[in-house]
């Protein structure tokens, strides 16, 4: 069975300052795919990235860096610099070697970021 | 760029009628998908479907649920007899490829499902 964690329901920070959102996420299969989603107030999802478990390098996309540590099962994504645009749901998901590859998705961290 | 759509945004029923939710997958896109989200909550998987036919499906999916690919673009869920706990947002997803693992599922705005 898989299973994403979220532990953090919501987080409010003010403009500018940084904000890391945790994931952690639990498979028995060797092989496995990690994605973030963000889910405006418009309801839509948007993909963000996808991590490959063989691939354990971070990486960073403007003000987004996402850390992958297979030792700990964590995916955590940060937001350098926060903007009230990045307000929003953010949802950490798992897809693992099954036949239908279903993502599972975590609970969602609801961001909060005030002027 | 490609999308995936999905019609209609918004949905309102009666309990115990039949529903049927579109959705066009993006047109290279082999395998599609449905979710829903009740209001609040995590993004639960429904179904999954490639070669015209149901690869896995979740137990939210029973009997009351079927889906189909009735031409070369459309993808519908189709919900037989409406309970209130169906009421959610259901989204579509498709995606190109999942052999090589190098994919993203891309998901289309979502129905509002409300079932009175």
């Amino acid at each position: 069975a898989q299973k994403v964690t979220q532990a953090q329901t919501e987080i409010s920070v003010v403009e500018k300052e940084d904000v890391t959102l945790d994931c952690v996420y639990e498979t028995r299969d060797t092989t496995y795919y990690l994605f973030w989603y963000k889910q405006p107030p418009s309801g839509e999802l948007v993909f963000l990235i996808r991590r490959n478990s063989f691939d354990e390098q971070n990486e960073i996309s403007g003000r987004y860096s996402w850390n992958f540590q297979k030792s700990t099962s964590s995916f955590n994504f940060t937001i350098t610099a926060s903007q009230v645009v990045d307000s929003a749901v953010y949802f950490c998901a798992l897809r693992g070697n099954n036949a239908g590859n279903m993502l599972t998705f975590g609970g969602g961290t609801r961001l909060m970021v005030k002027p | 760029e490609p999308e995936v759509t999905q019609t209609p945004s918004h949905q309102v029923t009666q309990m115990g009628q039949e529903v049927i939710l579109r959705c066009v997958p993006i047109s290279n896109h082999l395998y599609f998908y449905w979710y829903r989200q009740i209001l609040g909550q995590k993004v639960e998987f429904l179904v999954s479907f490639y070669n015209n036919e149901i690869s896995e499906k979740s137990e939210i999916f029973d009997d009351q649920f079927s889906v189909e690919r009735p031409d070369g673009s459309n993808f519908t869920l189709k919900i037989r007899s409406t309970k209130l706990e169906d009421s959610a947002m259901y989204f579509c997803a498709s995606t190109s490829d999942t052999t090589s693992g190098i994919n993203e599922q891309f998901f289309g705005p979502g129905t509002r499902l409300t079932v009175l």
